[in-house]
């Protein structure tokens, strides 16, 4: 397994475009997670799958922003009518449960670099 | 709701120079601490972690220590690398918010020279 994979790397797009993200994760992991960072900050994060279920959204995701794991393996991001706020790297990361909460690895993907211009 | 609080960067350090970054935390009850770093041009990595008060986390010659009473988990390593150039992000899990979910610090840039 060569870890969790996103693609596209980089993405430039006009302000009001649609844009798709996709996110591939470790193929044993039920949980997956995406993040969304700005410069010069931690990731803040914006929902999380447990298989195929969403489970938490962020008050950050706006109505412009979906999320979906159709089948509980490779999740997409997808943002409407684009911001140039909505520039960032957007990472995807994904765990497998453990009996003990918190004691579980998350494994970040490369992220992909979102510029609306 | 839970936050974290990191010394702003960037640090630099002459190599083999100990290193100490410190880390705060607001949260209820007992959540997970975590160090990650992020090298240049790759995805984030943990590094270490810790799950309950007093635990030691350590990788790499890196160490933190859980201290709820000062709510504290500082990096510390006594003898830096040029390799360890990287953004260092402090976070948490769990703590009254969602198990797995990670809440990070904004991160300190360490650059280490020759």
């Amino acid at each position: 397994d060569t870890g969790v994979s996103q693609d596209p790397r980089h993405k430039i797009t006009k302000r009001g475009q649609n844009v798709t993200f996709r996110c591939d994760p470790i193929s044993e992991h039920n949980r997956l997670y995406w993040y969304r960072q700005t410069l010069g900050q931690g990731p803040e994060f914006l929902t999380y799958f447990q298989n195929e279920a969403q489970l938490e959204k962020s008050r950050l995701l706006s109505d412009r922003f979906s999320a979906e794991r159709p089948k509980g393996s490779f999740s997409t991001l997808e943002i409407q009518r684009t911001e140039q706020g909505d520039s960032a790297m957007y990472l995807c990361a994904s765990s497998f449960d453990s009996v003990t909460p918190g004691d579980t690895e998350a494994f970040f993907g490369q992220g992909t670099r979102l510029t609306v211009v | 709701g839970n936050s974290v609080t990191q010394m702003e960067g960037p640090v630099t350090l002459s190599e083999e120079a100990f290193l100490t970054i410190n880390c705060t935390y607001t949260a209820t009850g007992y959540p997970s601490l975590f160090w990650y770093v992020q090298y240049p041009g790759e995805g984030l990595q943990l590094l270490l972690k810790a799950t309950k008060a007093d635990d030691k986390g350590s990788n790499k010659g890196f160490e933190a220590t859980y201290r709820k009473e000062t709510t504290s988990f500082h990096l510390e390593k006594g003898s830096v690398q040029v390799s360890d150039s990287a953004v260092y992000f402090c976070a948490l899990s769990g703590g009254g918010g969602t198990a797995s979910k990670l809440t990070f610090g904004t991160g300190t840039r360490l650059q280490v020279t020759l």
